[in-house]
């Protein structure tokens, strides 16, 4: 079966720099992948989606890439800030019809001044 | 714009007790709808998902069971708990076209479910 890893520690970065979370992947590549941000006791909120023939994908601060070779999609932050300190989580969704996503456990990402 | 709702926000249910959560979506007409188990430190396990009134697919058999009465509602029921049915139930909607995925999911504030 498929397994998504994400790193289960936590990333404490320093204002200002860039935090890059990971998400690997086994067995067959999903056709689409996305990233979501959760606030502790809240539900996920959608950041980013990449197709798997796209390589990369941008929002204001937000990077994603997606390497199917790998099986790895990276999630980038730059000029990071307090307020991003949150757990983010990748999904795939292998399905490609019914938007059925498998989301990895999370990387929770402490951002400090 | 689209809006979702779950209720309650926190439920203390006793073992073997019945259960029914329910969620509800405005502003969209024939959403996906999606129930997720997030237990304490992990990641979140698709339960059920919808594409339509009665139709319900099960990805983990389980003692809970979902219904879609209506187009925009969404309900998650249990005849008798288990202590590991514990956790944080969230229910979510996404677009759908027939035959495409690809499309994001928006979530409700979930449910805090403590079984005792």
């Amino acid at each position: 079966s498929q397994k998504i890893e994400q790193n289960s520690e936590a990333l404490n970065i320093q204002e200002g720099k860039t935090a890059t979370l990971t998400c690997n992947y086994t067995n067959y590549s999903p056709a689409y992948l996305q990233w979501y941000r959760q606030d502790p006791g809240r539900g996920p909120v959608f950041l980013l989606l990449i197709r798997e023939n796209e390589k990369e994908k941008r929002k204001e601060r937000l990077k994603v890439t997606f390497d199917t070779t790998l099986k790895q999609s990276l999630f980038h932050i730059t000029a990071s800030q307090p307020a991003d300190s949150a757990t983010y989580l990748c999904a795939l969704d292998f399905d490609g019809t019914a938007s059925k996503l498998t989301f990895g456990t999370g990387t929770r990402l402490q951002v400090t001044l | 714009s689209q809006t979702i709702h779950q209720w309650p926000a926190t439920l203390v249910q006793p073992v073997g007790s019945p259960l029914s959560l329910e969620c509800t979506v405005e502003g969209t007409s024939n959403p996906n709808l999606y129930w997720y188990r997030q237990a304490a430190g992990r990641g979140l396990q698709l339960l059920f998902y919808s594409v339509g009134i009665g139709q319900i697919s099960s990805e983990v058999p389980q003692n809970l069971s979902a219904s879609r009465p209506q187009d925009r509602q969404f309900i998650l029921s249990s005849k008798k708990l288990l202590l590991s049915d514990s956790g944080f139930y969230l229910c979510a909607w996404s677009v759908q076209k027939p035959g495409q995925g690809g499309h994001e999911q928006y979530f409700g504030p979930g449910t805090r479910l403590t079984v005792t």
